[in-house]
């Protein structure tokens, strides 16, 4: 089973639209950490957020904004005013068991029209 | 400046040779791992090592091989009996084989089989 769903593969927004990326996650752990990382062209992953189980809060840095709820298992991922620059993949990870494993979404490839 | 280096950033390579992909950190972490990603498919595991001197097989170990002598290197070679190595390799580190803070990531290799 899929750990962690990322449902749409691709997005297309045109510049200053708001988007949001989906993340749903599957454990039986009650204590867990969530990530988004970010995928430009060059390939490496830069890390975007981290959030622990217990953290419900949603969390806004600048354009991005996060939203965290146990309840429907889901930590989707907001780009508000999208720039040209937030053309990228974004992945969406889950590390359980205390760190010893970490699962991957397939990731969502978002491009950003001028 | 701490982190992943890895090289070469491109790599081609004739049908029946081995190549070997490059990751070195500078960052102390404990942990390091090798993932391969192809399109739509995310990344998948290849193998990963929480101390020097022991590595484990990730998803997709079959045709690759490792070693970690070191703590800073952990070199993956491609072998000849893995049948379709082209794709893009990550290498990434964690502290203390733990992905509770996640994982830093270099930039990339990719290879390609010609």
């Amino acid at each position: 089973a899929q750990k962690v769903t990322q449902a749409q593969t691709e997005i297309s927004v045109v510049e200053k639209e708001d988007v949001t990326l989906d993340c749903v996650y599957e454990t039986r752990d009650t204590t867990y950490y969530l990530f988004w990382y970010k995928q430009p062209p060059s390939g490496e992953l830069v890390f975007l957020i981290r959030r622990n189980s217990f953290d419900e809060q949603n969390e806004i840095s600048g354009r991005y904004s996060w939203n965290f709820q146990k309840s429907t298992s889901s930590f989707n991922f907001t780009i508000t005013a999208s720039q040209v620059v937030d053309s990228a993949v974004y992945f969406c990870a889950l590390s359980e068991n205390f760190g010893n494993q970490f699962y991957f979404g397939t990731g969502t490839s978002l491009t950003v029209i001028p | 400046d701490g982190g992943i280096t890895q090289s070469p950033k491109y790599l081609f390579r004739k049908e029946g040779q081995n190549v070997t992909l490059s990751c070195e950190q500078n960052l102390n972490h404990d942990a390091m791992y090798w993932y391969r990603q192809d399109p739509g498919q995310g990344l998948r595991l290849i193998y990963y090592s929480q101390i020097v001197n022991d590595f484990q097989k990730g998803d997709i170990a079959e045709g690759y091989s490792v070693s970690r002598e070191k703590k800073e290197s952990f070199p993956l070679t491609v072998t000849s009996a893995q049948k379709n190595p082209t794709a893009f390799y990550l290498c990434a580190s964690s502290i203390a084989g733990s992905g509770v803070y996640g994982y830093t990531f270099g930039s990339g290799t990719r290879l390609t089989v010609v």
